[in-house]
């Protein structure tokens, strides 16, 4: 079964304007950690923004906001203020539990084009 | 601070040669380092986990004895593709933790062709 699922394959924003990259996770675990990888076409993949389930607020990071639903199982990345070098493949991912050695399940992936 | 490099960056071999990449953390010491194989516009797919002075752990479908994996020090991991095949041709890509973080920081990662 998927762990990490994104359902826009593409995405395209205008310069400026705000955006917001879905993610849906699967766990029964009670503890895990959920983050956004930024990768450009470059491939590096950039972190960008983490959440611990027990963490109460949603976490943010400059233009970066993850609104994180626990009991929709949802944690979207949020990016304000569009910039064209945001383009680039963003990816989701998740840490479950403690005993998986804390390897990270990868969602699909949206590529983001933001537009003039 | 948590930067990781990678070792080449890219790298083309004849079919049946051996490829040696190195994964390090240059600001930090990494008790966990891991790596992943990524095909073109395809997620990233972990391959094994390191933890320094041990053995790796491979994930299901991922040959140990094509994938060599060595953690010697905090601050190094190699991944040696034995005998190359063009399947084998991929972008591999590290990533190294800490023991008192949750985050995972990536190398920029090696495109290998395997001619």
């Amino acid at each position: 079964a998927q762990k990490i699922t994104q359902t826009q394959p593409g995405m395209f924003v205008q310069e400026k304007e705000a955006v917001t990259l879905d993610c849906t996770y699967d766990t029964s675990d009670p503890s895990y950690g959920l983050f956004w990888y930024k990768q450009p076409s470059s491939g590096e993949m950039i972190f960008l923004i983490y959440q611990g389930s027990y963490d109460q607020q949603n976490a943010t990071e400059g233009r970066y906001s993850l609104n994180f639903q626990k009991a929709r199982k949802s944690a979207n990345l949020v990016i304000s203020a569009s910039q064209l070098g945001d383009s680039a493949m963003y990816f989701c991912a998740m840490r479950e539990g403690w005993n998986s050695g804390y390897a990270l399940n990868f969602g699909k992936g949206t590529s983001l084009l933001v537009t003039p | 601070g948590a930067v990781v490099s990678q070792h080449p960056s890219r790298v083309i071999c004849k079919s049946g040669t051996s490829v040696k990449i190195e994964c390090r953390s240059l600001d930090f010491q990494a008790t966990t380092m891991f790596w992943y194989r990524q095909f073109p516009k395809k997620s990233l797919m972990l391959m094994a986990t390191s933890n320094e002075g041990s053995k790796a752990t491979y994930e299901q479908g991922v040959e140990k004895d094509k994938f060599l994996i060595n953690h010697a020090s905090l601050t190094l991991s190699t991944l040696t593709v034995t005998s190359a095949h063009p399947e084998d041709s991929s972008f591999y890509i590290c990533s190294a933790r800490t023991s008192t973080t949750d985050t995972q920081y990536f190398g920029p990662g090696t495109r290998l062709t395997v001619l």
